[in-house]
C-alpha cells in the first residue's frame, strides 16, 4: 500500500525558509523510475507544480520559483524534503507530495502552511 | 512553458446528467501527458486519467479521456452525487508539470 504523509510548520514568518517532508511508504525511490512530486493549492485557488526528484537523483524545478526551492531524498528514510526561501504570505497555502513523474498517482493528504507575521 | 486553460469554469448539472469538460494547451502535448484529478473540499487530488484516455486504479468507467494536440475532453457519462468536485487537468512537457485552472462541477 502506498503512503504519503507531509510535515512541516503550520505557521512561518515572512523572509523565513520552509523545510517541508515528504515520508512516504510502499515504494522505495531507488527503483527506476520512480519519482516523487511537490505541488501546492493557496486557498481556494488552482494547483502549482513546484518540484521533483527522481529515482536517479535528477531534479526539476518550476521555471518560476526555481531560484526559491531545494529538493533532496533521503532514502534510508524514505523521505523528501522540499525547501523554499523567503517565504512571503502569497506563499501560503495547502504543499502537497505525490508519488509520480509525469502524473501524480498517489497523493498525501497536504500540509497547510501560513506565512504570516 | 505550457499553459493550459479549462472550460467552462463552472458547469452546472443534475445527477444522472453527462458532463462535459474542456482543456486546450498552448501548444501541442504529447497524449502520453496529459492527466485530469477530481479534488474535493478539503481532500487531496485524485487521479482520475492519465495519458489523456487511460483511466487510473480504482476509477469508474462512467470516466473516460480523449483528445490530442492541444484539445482534451474528460467526460462524466452520468453524473453521480459524488462527482460533483473541481476537476483539473495537467501536462507534463519537457520535464516540468503544468495544471490548468479547474472546472466546478455543481449541482444545478
Amino acid at each position: 500500500q502506498v503512503t504519503l504523509r507531509e510535515s512541516g510548520p503550520a505557521l512561518v514568518k515572512p523572509t523565513q525558509t520552509l523545510t517541508v517532508t515528504c515520508t512516504f511508504s510502499g515504494f522505495s525511490l531507488t527503483v527506476s523510475g520512480m519519482c516523487v512530486t511537490w505541488i501546492r493549492q493557496p486557498p481556494g485557488k488552482a494547483l502549482e507544480w513546484l518540484a521533483r526528484i527522481e529515482w536517479d537523483d535528477d531534479k526539476f524545478y518550476n521555471t518560476s520559483l526555481k531560484t526559491r526551492l531545494t529538493i533532496s531524498k533521503d532514502t534510508s528514510k524514505n523521505q523528501v524534503v522540499l525547501t523554499m526561501t523567503n517565504m512571503d504570505p502569497v506563499d501560503t497555502a495547502t504543499y502537497y507530495c505525490a508519488r509520480g513523474c509525469k502524473a501524480g498517482h498517489y497523493w498525501g493528504q497536504g500540509t497547510l502552511v501560513t506565512v504570516s507575521s | 512553458e505550457i499553459v493550459l486553460t479549462q472550460s467552462p469554469g463552472t458547469l452546472s448539472l443534475s445527477p444522472g446528467e453527462r458532463a462535459t469538460l474542456s482543456c486546450r494547451t498552448s501548444q501541442s502535448v504529447s497524449s502520453n501527458y496529459l492527466a485530469w484529478y477530481q479534488q474535493k473540499p478539503g481532500q487531496a487530488p485524485r487521479l482520475l486519467i492519465y495519458g489523456a484516455s487511460s483511466r487510473a486504479t480504482g476509477i469508474p468507467d462512467r470516466f473516460s479521456g480523449s483528445g490530442s494536440g492541444t484539445d482534451f475532453t474528460l467526460t462524466i457519462s452520468r453524473l453521480e452525487p459524488e462527482d460533483f468536485a473541481v476537476y483539473y487537468c495537467q501536462q507534463y512537457d519537457n520535464s516540468l508539470l503544468t495544471f490548468g485552472p479547474g472546472t466546478k462541477v455543481d449541482i444545478k
